[in-house]
């Protein structure tokens, strides 16, 4: 099956920071999803990106399919942002289901 | 919109009982619904596909007598965990496609079996 690699595993940054997460798979895909789980495990979607860039507020994602990677970015980091980031994909063949990354442990320190 | 409700957000059982989680989608349609399972600091793992109407089809390693999916109709799907041990404690989450093909998830059931 297709493999989903997220980096670094752990994050522990100041409020008003900027990150960049990345997550590495190793087949064509069709869907690829960043999330948010909140501390009550709540998974909110944050992109719906298999290709190309977008912006939403503090948060923007680029997904390169040919290189197989995508990378969200938070500017101005604010403690709200602390919680688990998943990358989840889709393979372009095969069955239609969301494989998880291991996810990005964010913690922002006032 | 792109809302999916789970029900119930907790659950504390005995052993050898049997548990019934709900989960909709309120504002759309899905012909396609997922349950997955998560342990604590762990990843989700999904457990099987529901598809409106037919059988689910589970993953590897998962056990299908055990966890009883039901998918009667476009807008709910049921996960029951049957005869519940302690081991199937745990953390379940449903997601629904929407018709933008994205998936939207529940805010899950944590089920504990004492």
């Amino acid at each position: 099956g297709i493999q989903v690699e997220q980096s670094p595993p752990d994050l522990i940054l100041q409020e008003g920071a900027n990150s960049t997460l990345r997550c590495n798979f190793s087949d064509s895909v069709n869907n690829l999803q960043w999330f948010h789980q909140n501390p009550w495990g709540q998974l909110i979607n944050l992109f719906y990106i298999p290709s190309g860039t977008k912006q939403n507020g503090r948060l923007s994602a680029t997904t390169v399919a040919t290189e197989r990677y995508s990378l969200l970015y938070i500017s101005s980091s604010q403690t709200t942002d602390s919680g688990v980031y998943f990358c989840a994909v889709e393979r372009s063949r095969g069955a239609q289901k969301l494989v998880f990354g291991q996810g990005t442990r964010l913690t922002i320190n006032p | 919109g792109a809302v999916v409700s789970q029900h119930p957000s907790r659950v504390i059982c005995k052993s050898g009982t049997s548990v019934k989680i709900e989960c909709r989608s309120l504002d759309f349609q899905a012909t396609t619904m997922f349950w997955y399972r998560q342990f604590p600091k762990q990843s989700l793992m999904l457990m099987a596909t529901s598809n409106e109407g037919s059988k689910a089809t589970y993953e590897q390693g998962v056990e299908k007598d055990k966890f009883l999916i039901n998918h009667a109709s476009l807008t709910l799907s049921t996960l029951t965990v049957t005869s519940a041990h302690p081991e199937d404690s745990s953390f379940y989450i449903c997601s629904a496609r929407g018709p933008d093909y994205e998936q939207y998830f529940g805010p899950g059931t944590r089920l504990t079996v004492t």
